[in-house]
């Protein structure tokens, strides 16, 4: 099982800043990764996915980056309601596997 | 609107069975791979099973092989989850999610999401 390992667990930062949020899958995974937002009471919503390729609705703040085990998630000029959970997936191996997750607050 | 609607979710006893349903509106599901994915209460998402868009292949975390069946009716755009021999680590939210490029396996993720429907295995 490819084991997704995502860093920091919380981040707490300003409005304005930017976040660098880090994935490592435990061996390759190609660009065959995704990113998730998840609001309070909020089912998942797809971020990005193909490590870098933005889904419907995210503005450009919003980039992914990397290949093979290392992946980055950036959000630049912070905003409120970028406060949530997000969560890398791998889905280039069975079983599919997600990250831990990693809780951006705003302050 | 492409939207997914789970149901069937509720309480049940330890070694007892549950059936999930989700319905998809606004596409043809016959043309996607389907997942559920389930969240225990303020813990992280694990994916559960996955079939793809006829039937053909079916996976499983090992933590419900022999336990729970996923399985689908295209002509009613609905998927579903038997859950037997439930246990209290089964408790969770659970999300039936599409597989957005048509397979899951190296296509691009899961999307949409439905609203969930909640499982609790409790005496």
């Amino acid at each position: 099982e490819v084991v997704m390992t995502q860093s920091p667990v919380t981040l707490s930062l300003s409005p304005g800043e930017g976040a660098t949020l880090s994935c490592r899958a435990s061996q390759s995974v190609s660009s065959n990764l995704a990113w998730y937002q998840q609001k309070p009471g909020q089912a998942p919503r797809l971020l990005i996915y193909g490590a870098s390729t933005r889904a419907t609705g995210f503005p450009a703040r919003f980039s992914g980056s990397g290949s093979g085990t290392e992946f980055t998630l950036t959000i630049n000029s912070l905003q409120s309601e970028d406060s949530a959970v997000y969560y890398c997936q791998q889905y280039n191996d069975w079983p599919i596997t997600f990250g831990q997750g990693t809780r951006l607050e705003i302050k | 609107e492409v939207q997914l609607v789970e149901s069937g979710g509720g309480l049940v006893k330890p070694g007892g069975s549950l059936r999930l349903a989700c319905e998809g509106s606004g596409f043809t599901l016959s043309s996607y791979s389907m997942n559920w994915v389930r969240q225990a209460q303020g813990k992280g998402l694990e994916w559960v099973a996955s079939i793809s868009s006829s039937s053909n292949y079916i996976y499983y975390t090992d933590s419900v092989k022999g336990r729970f069946t996923i399985s689908r009716d295209n002509v009613k755009n609905s998927l579903y989850l038997q859950m037997n021999s439930l246990r209290a680590e089964d408790t969770a939210v659970y999300y039936c999610a599409r597989c957005s490029g048509g397979t899951c396996h190296r296509s691009s993720g899961f999307d949409p999401w439905g609203q969930g429907t909640l499982v609790t295995v409790s005496s």
